[in-house]
């Protein structure tokens, strides 16, 4: 079974520009999240999608946000990129049941922002 | 609040070598789940297992042990005979519906295994 893809892989934007990463969950996962990991924040929570709504949420400005499609892909958009939001963006998937419970994040290979 | 402490920022060893990550957590749940991921340089985050707050059984997994101990609040993770192979940053994490199930990290432990 393919694992968690992310795309692009890599970009590269100056401030002020707005960016879309993509993911795509493990078949059959309905739930997908989204992390920012910094060297100095460490692994910080973004926001959480189910059947296309938005479940859960961090403390994160309006400026993040995403959304899921039918097929259960998601997408995140930062807008007005700051030098801040240089970071490795990581989706990870899970079945989705019962809010968390006996439930497994499996995390793709990230997507890194770095922002000029 | 969660809180997940992993207070070894680094560790380095030589091959053959066993390392023992500490884990120490805090929540008000009294059900909850307990997780270590494995970051090699690659960057993605590798699920290694997951532990419910209600079995307190250890458990070894090839050359990987963990040991769950509810009275200390702790979570370690031994590797055994670590090889090269092992380097990687090592995150504990917590989740529980005290923060909605999200997963709360620890700051990682970065494993360096020289041959």
């Amino acid at each position: 079974k393919a694992g968690v893809t992310q795309t692009p892989r890599y970009l590269i934007k100056t401030r002020g520009q707005q960016v879309t990463l993509s993911c795509s969950p493990i078949s059959g996962h309905r739930s997908v999240s989204w992390y920012q990991q910094t060297p100095g924040q460490g692994l910080q929570f973004l926001f959480e999608y189910f059947s296309e709504t938005q479940r859960n949420k961090g403390n994160f400005p309006g400026r993040f946000s995403g959304r899921q499609f039918s097929n259960s892909r998601s997408e995140m958009n930062v807008s007005t990129l700051e030098l801040g939001d240089s970071a490795l963006y990581l989706c990870a998937s899970s079945l989705g049941g019962l809010a968390g419970i006996e439930d497994t994040q499996y995390f793709g290979p990230g997507t890194r922002l770095t922002v000029l | 609040a969660q809180k997940v402490t992993q207070a070894q920022t680094e560790i380095s060893v030589v091959e053959k070598e066993d390392v023992t990550l500490d884990c120490v957590y805090e929540t008000r749940d009294t059900t909850y789940y307990l997780f270590w991921y494995k970051q090699p340089p690659s960057g993605e985050l590798v699920f290694l297992i997951r532990r419910n707050s209600f079995d307190e059984q250890n458990e070894i997994s090839g050359r990987y042990s963990w040991n769950f101990q509810k009275s200390t609040s702790s979570f370690n993770f031994t590797i055994t005979a670590s090889q090269v192979v092992d380097s990687a940053v090592y995150f504990c994490a917590l989740s529980g519906r005290d923060n909605d199930y999200k997963l709360s990290f620890g700051a990682g432990t970065t494993v360096t295994v020289r041959a």
